[in-house]
């Protein structure tokens, strides 16, 4: 049973505009959230990350925003920039497991000039 | 900057063989990872290790084993390969946080 989910495969915005990608959770244990970024033939990279205990954090153009009564977080993008093209994974960790990180199935975004 | 580099970017191998996935990192973590990345199915954690000699399953272990002899490197192992291990795998690693993942750049292992 999938612990984390992003349900939308894909998502294709304008440049300028806001992206907007969702990602849903089902572990209560879950106490730590990150947003990694991946180019094709690349390993994925950190982007940002937010704590149980925070329910916004803001880097830049990226912002996180955690809803932990309803088991979900998204991340922003504003404004959107072609070079943000990339599949956007979502991963969240538990203290008591350690610091292995369950990951989405990504989103893929598509930023058009 | 950590690096964490894997050995080969691309191999392809025949079915039934030994194959062998290399990972080493140069900052001293001692937490690493292997990970396989699948179209629709994200990354799936394979096996992790949190020292030397230490090894735990992860959520997708079957066909596979991991060799951590030194600190630096985290070898994952496919005892025989079978086309629905082709994927592309990629390797972690982190001091103890789980923010602090750094990723290699991929295997993209073809099995034919």
């Amino acid at each position: 049973d999938q612990q984390v989910k992003q349900n939308s495969p894909s998502l294709s915005v304008q440049e300028g505009r806001i992206s907007i990608l969702n990602c849903d959770y089902t572990n209560s244990m879950f106490d730590y959230f990150l947003w990694y970024k991946k180019y094709p033939a690349e390993g994925p990279t950190f982007l940002i990350s937010i704590s149980s205990i925070k329910d916004k954090n803001e880097d830049g153009r990226f912002t996180v925003f955690l809803n932990k009564s309803a088991k979900h977080l998204s991340l922003h993008i504003v404004p959107s920039q072609p070079g943000d093209s990339a599949v956007y994974f979502c991963a969240a960790s538990a203290r008591e497991a350690g610091t292995a990180l369950i990951f989405g199935k990504g989103t893929t975004l598509s930023v058009s000039s | 900057d950590v690096k964490v580099t894997q050995s080969s970017r691309y191999l392809v191998k025949r079915t039934g063989e030994k194959v062998f996935l290399e990972c080493v990192q140069d900052m001293d973590h001692e937490n690493m990872f292997w990970y396989r990345q699948d179209p629709g199915l994200g990354l799936r954690l394979i096996y992790f290790s949190y020292d030397v000699k230490m090894k735990e399953k992860g959520d997708i272990p079957e066909g596979y084993s991991v060799s951590r002899e030194k600190k630096e490197r985290f070898s994952l192992i496919l005892e025989s390969a079978s086309t629905n291990q082709t994927s592309m795998y990629l390797c972690a690693s982190t001091p103890g946080t789980p923010g602090g993942y750094t990723f290699g750049s991929g295997t993209r292992l073809t099995v034919v």
